[in-house]
């Protein structure tokens, strides 16, 4: 079974510009969930998709956005980006959309960006 | 709410040493609490999780980690070792609110393992 897959891995963008982040879940998976990494704030819960539906947000401002498409593939979206927006964005899909804290997350590789 | 704490933030071994990283978690419900490994440059791997069927968690990679209820602890462990272990490793309490696939991290624990 192919893991979870993002797209692009590695991305330089300049502020004020946006960007487009591509998650595939592993087959049959229908929850994905977004997070941020960065050096200073560690692991920061962005949203949660399940068939189709956001269902939780974190604490991020509004130029953060995301979306999930009837195949279970997912995108975020960060508009007029800041220097402070450059960290690992990884997503993480979950085979049930039964709510459980025993569900288990399989991460991608992430899609680092890069902002300048 | 839910938090997890992480005692150290650099951790470093020998090679065939002990490995014991720290996470006290803050839960005012019986909680759910996973231990991931993060290698560079690449995502989050489950290393193994308490779900309340057993104190003791084996995972992968030959690391363990036991639930104490008293010490409000879930540490993880491995008797020996590998240069291999060497990464960043996260413990993580599910939040169970509303229900939804949420985790909150600690802040990590790198882990260095020397020769």
């Amino acid at each position: 079974k192919a893991g979870v897959t993002q797209t692009p891995r590695y991305l330089i963008k300049t502020r004020g510009q946006q960007v487009t982040l591509s998650c595939s879940p592993i087959s049959g998976h229908r929850s994905v969930s977004w997070y941020q990494q960065t050096p200073g704030q560690g692991l920061q819960f962005l949203f949660e998709y399940f068939s189709e539906t956001q269902r939780n947000k974190g604490n991020f401002p509004g130029r953060f956005s995301g979306r999930q498409f009837s195949n279970s593939r997912s995108e975020m979206n960060v508009s007029t980006l800041e220097l402070g927006d450059s960290a690992l964005y990884l997503c993480a899909s979950s085979e049930t959309g039964r709510a459980s804290g025993a569900n288990v997350l399989t991460f991608g590789a992430g899609s680092r960006l890069t902002v300048l | 709410a839910q938090s997890v704490t992480q005692l150290g933030s650099h951790v470093s071994v020998s090679e065939g040493a002990l490995v014991l990283l720290r996470c006290n978690y803050s839960s005012s419900v019986p909680p759910y609490l996973f231990w991931y490994v993060q290698y560079p440059n690449q995502g989050l791997q489950l290393l193994l999780k308490y779900t309340s069927a057993a104190t003791l968690v084996k995972g992968i990679n030959g690391f363990e980690a036991e639930f104490k209820k008293s010490e409000t602890s879930f540490h993880l462990t491995k008797p020996s070792a590998h240069m291999s272990d060497a990464a960043e490793y996260f413990c993580a309490v599910s939040r169970f609110s509303g229900g939804y696939n949420k985790l909150i991290f600690g802040a990590g624990t790198r882990l260095a393992v020397h020769p």
